[in-house]
């Protein structure tokens, strides 16, 4: 089946690391884009940026460059969103998505189920 | 404040058509074709338009997009209590180097 499965819910405290994961199957890992989308209590959706797998090829969201960091594991067919000091404001629903084909552009036509990020002192 | 625009809000009655607008530049939709996302409480996102006006599969014909300069739109058709949904458009950028989501539009169907 081809999926998408986002690791568990997570809570933590500001200034933490965190990796949350987003495991593919059902199609070649390494030929379509994987992105992340952020949706904070109450507000829309957020692009945080994408990568592909097959050469690690990664662009950021302007808002979210340099506070996250977007990774892929060929080998794991898994991709990772991570966060080295975590804030308050990190507190979301995070999803993972795949694109609609090889061709980089905003159509994401596979979506994980997200995961809920907490952070809390 | 979203690249991209979309009214906060958008409502109909069954069976009605509706469209909801996004307004953007020529660094996003005046570049790069228009996708449209359908988000319901308590779940995924779903790809409702893609490349502007294509209709995944398994997407009824009932929801249409169209693009036009800066400027795109959804249109619903034979509105269902099933549609009350937010719905997001969104588009690669040029100048960012990024793709871009409208602010989302929440559809009340009355």
């Amino acid at each position: 089946e081809v999926q998408l499965v986002q690791s568990g819910a997570e809570v933590k405290k500001p200034g933490e690391s965190l990796n949350i994961s987003c495991k593919a199957s059902g199609y070649t890992f390494t030929t379509y884009w994987i992105g992340w989308v952020r949706q904070q209590p109450g507000k829309g959706l957020e692009w945080m940026g994408i990568i592909y797998p097959g050469d690690s090829d990664t662009r950021y969201s302007p808002s979210f460059q340099g506070h996250v960091t977007i990774s892929a594991d060929k080998s794991f067919r898994t991709a990772y969103l991570q966060w080295s000091n975590l804030r308050a404001s990190d507190t979301a629903m995070y999803y993972c998505m795949r694109s609609l084909s090889m061709i980089i552009s905003g159509a994401f036509d596979l979506w994980g189920q997200g995961t809920v990020v907490r952070v809390s002192s | 404040q979203s690249v991209l625009t979309q009214p906060p809000s958008a409502s109909g009655t069954p069976g009605q058509r509706v469209t909801i607008s996004c307004s953007g530049s020529s660094s996003n939709i005046g570049s790069n074709p228009v996708n449209w996302f359908q988000h319901l409480p308590g779940a995924a996102p779903k790809l409702l338009i893609y490349s502007s006006n294509q209709r995944p599969s398994g997407v009824p014909d009932r929801f249409s997009g169209s693009k036009s300069g800066t400027s795109a739109s959804l249109a619903i058709s034979g509105l269902q209590s099933g549609d009350e949904a937010d719905y997001y458009c969104a588009a690669w950028d040029d100048s960012l180097d990024a793709s871009v989501f409208g602010g989302g539009t929440k559809l009340t169907v009355l």
